[in-house]
């Protein structure tokens, strides 16, 4: 049981370049998150899916595309990088019901943007 | 929206010594409020949460109190240890089934 984990787990882009970050999860969760932590802000939403196929916008979705095409995973595309995307990416996930609300994270990815 | 804040940034405690952080949301109809953990270069970890049904709620040496008419809610580690080193997270939501809105962290540092 590998929980939650990401691909990749470091990046350098250059501004304009484009890349998808992937999240998998194997505890057949319903819910699955994607956030952004930057130092002094906390952990940021940018986009969550309740189920496959669907997919919302969070706190600070601009720049960023997702996808949820399997349960199991979720995507997160930059079409064209910015600096100010230079961030760590946590991905969640979460089951909505009793007994339990929490929120499992992956290990994140560091996404540098020059 | 839910809006959470967060006190203090930053705490330094002695070993031993007790620390506190306080949260305060602005959605009355929130009504799940959990604490993460997150040591350096690591992911945030869930180490307690409360629901609006409970004022308190503890586990060993960590507890939450929670003030829905105040609507605020706090975490309190006694004893602490080196290991309780950290950033500390709180969050608020609707249940389990809205995204949680995160404070911005404390930072913990206990020293020995």
């Amino acid at each position: 049981n590998a929980g939650v984990t990401q691909t990749p787990k470091f990046r350098v882009l250059k501004t304009g370049q484009s890349m998808t970050l992937l999240c998998a999860q194997d505890m057949n969760h319903e819910y699955m998150y994607w956030y952004r932590q930057d130092p002094g802000m906390g952990l940021r939403l940018i986009h969550y899916s309740v189920g496959e196929g669907t997919t919302a916008k969070g706190e600070v979705p601009d720049g960023y595309n997702v996808s949820r095409l399997k349960k199991q995973n979720f995507l997160l595309g930059l079409e064209s990088a910015a600096p100010s995307q230079t961030s760590v990416y946590f991905c969640a996930s979460s089951y909505p019901g009793d007994p339990s609300y929490e929120q499992y994270f992956g290990p994140g990815t560091r996404l540098t943007v020059t | 929206g839910e809006n959470v804040e967060q006190h203090p940034s930053t705490l330094s405690v002695q070993e031993g010594d007790s620390a506190v952080i306080k949260c305060t949301y602005s959605d009355s109809a929130s009504n799940y409020f959990p604490w993460y953990k997150q040591e350096l270069g690591k992911r945030p970890q869930l180490i307690i949460d409360i629901r609006s049904n409970v004022g308190e709620k503890k586990d060993q040496r960590i507890a939450v109190t929670l003030n829905k008419t105040a609507k605020h809610f706090s975490l309190h580690i006694t004893e602490t240890q080196p290991e309780d080193s950290a950033v500390y997270f709180c969050a608020a939501s609707m249940r389990g089934n809205t995204p949680l809105v995160f404070g911005k962290g404390t930072r913990l540092s206990v020293i020995a």
